[in-house]
């Protein structure tokens, strides 16, 4: 079973700067099976991006996702207000598997 | 547009089963599979199954196996999933999503999740 690792826990940063979120996978994966989450206080997760770099509808051009293999980034170019949250990536091999996720938070 | 409309929360004695419905609008019910998630309070995502409701075919996470049936009722594009054995542990928000498909699945649509506390 494939395990998904996300680091930071946390990442504390001020509007308008630059947010780095790492997804890691136990083994390598297919780029096609690697999404991106974004999960605000109580409401539904929202699909920011799939196949490890496609936006997903209405997803403003800020958020861009990249990586190949075991590694992933989902870079915010500059943080909105909007955009403090948790973030999730997913993963899909028959089963679907969650990171733990990386809150970010304002500093 | 796109819509899954889900049932209201339950409370439920240690033991008992839970029935959770998800209600689809706005595109074929019968064209996307829908998956279950689960949120305990304060954590992380889990999945839980998903279901194809063109052909009623299932797949469950491991953990579940032998206690969750996912079925639907095309008639009225609805998915429900039941739990059954309930624990405190399954105390959550559960989830229903829409799977997309880009090679593989990704849930583009999710609703607005069940609340289910299990209290003796």
């Amino acid at each position: 079973e494939i395990v998904l690792t996300q680091s930071p826990g946390t990442l504390s940063l001020s509007p308008g700067e630059r947010a780095t979120l790492s997804c890691r996978a136990s083994q390598s994966v297919s780029s096609s099976s690697l999404a991106w989450y974004q999960q605000k206080p109580g409401q539904a997760p929202r699909l920011l991006i799939y196949g490890a770099s496609n936006r997903a509808t209405g997803i403003p051009d800020r958020f861009s996702g990249s990586g190949s293999g075991t590694d992933f980034t989902l870079t915010v170019s500059r943080l909105e207000p909007e955009d403090f949250a948790v973030y999730y990536c997913q993963h899909y091999a028959g089963s679907l598997t969650f990171g733990p996720g990386t809150k970010v938070d304002i500093k | 547009q796109v819509q899954l409309v889900q049932s209201g929360p339950e409370v439920k004695k240690p033991g008992a089963s839970v029935k959770v419905s998800c209600k689809a609008s706005g595109y074929t019910f019968t064209v996307h599979f829908i998956h279950w998630v689960r949120q305990a309070p304060g954590q992380g995502l889990e999945w839980v199954g998903w279901i194809n409701p063109n052909t009623g075919g299932t797949n469950y996470a491991q953990k579940f196996q032998g206690r969750v049936t996912v079925t639907r009722d095309t008639s009225i594009s609805t998915a429900y999933m039941e739990l059954r054995r309930l624990s405190s542990d399954d105390g959550a928000l559960y989830y229903c999503a829409r799977a997309n498909y880009n090679f593989a699945p990704f849930l583009d649509y999710w609703g607005q999740g069940a609340l289910v506390t299990v209290s003796s």
